[in-house]
């Protein structure tokens, strides 16, 4: 079985700190996911990698930026936490390429709350 | 506008009942996959079941199968026999080819009554 592991379920944190949020695939995927979710807007991608260093931004890569130094790890970082970033954040793994049939496979995600 | 349509935002069903989760999709790709996902109210988003647009059979995994009429652009969820541990939301997604990104809908409370 597929596993994505995310390394905290329930975070809080003030305003201005630096967060980091780990995610860990344990299904040699090449291709790794960060998204959030927030009632009413649903699921949202912040920034996506194909490949080891490689990155991409997806629909909101505002406010946060990303580090795949190793294949099966990608991390989400908040350089400086702000309360709009109080939300749901969910980490996904699926196989390399670009084929429709490659599913994508979800950690447990973390719930970030920001004072 | 919107590419992944779910018309219904909450169901009740009776356990033990089957039921029908709605989905419609708009996409001008020949090739794309489409998905099913559960999200218990523990956050976590569970893969349901694939549906890839070349697949001539309805996709089946356990007690769910995808009811796909292309013509129509619709991929039902129908889960039979269902179970109180089913109450959940339920959303589809499409993954267009030659795109990482998943399309997703609004998703479906549903919620199984004893």
């Amino acid at each position: 079985d597929v596993k994505v592991t995310q390394s905290s379920r329930y975070l809080v944190k003030r305003t201005g700190e630096k967060v980091f949020l780990e995610c860990v695939q344990d299904m040699d995927h090449e291709n790794m996911f960060w998204y959030r979710q927030d009632p009413g807007l649903g699921l949202r991608l912040i920034y996506f990698s194909y490949d080891v260093k490689m990155k991409e931004k997806g629909d909101i890569p505002e406010g946060y930026s990303v580090s795949r130094e190793k294949k099966e790890r990608f991390s989400l970082i908040l350089e400086s936490a702000s309360t709009n970033q109080t939300s749901m954040y969910l980490c996904a793994s699926s196989w390399g390429g670009t084929s429709s049939g490659n599913t994508i496979y979800f950690g447990e995600g973390s719930w970030l709350t920001v004072v | 506008a919107q590419k992944i349509t779910q018309t219904q935002p909450g169901m009740f069903v009776q356990e033990k009942e089957a039921v029908t989760l709605d989905c419609t999709y708009d996409t001008s790709d020949q090739s794309y996959g489409l998905f099913w996902y559960k999200q218990p109210s523990s956050g976590e988003m569970i893969f349901l079941i694939y549906q890839g647009s070349y697949d001539e059979q309805n996709a089946t995994e356990g007690r769910y199968s995808l009811n796909f009429q292309k013509a129509r652009k619709s991929a039902n969820l129908v889960i039979s026999a269902s179970q109180l541990g089913d109450s959940a939301m339920y959303f589809c997604a499409m993954r267009e080819n030659s795109n990482y990104q998943l399309i997703w809908g609004a998703g479906t409370k549903l919620i199984i009554k004893p």
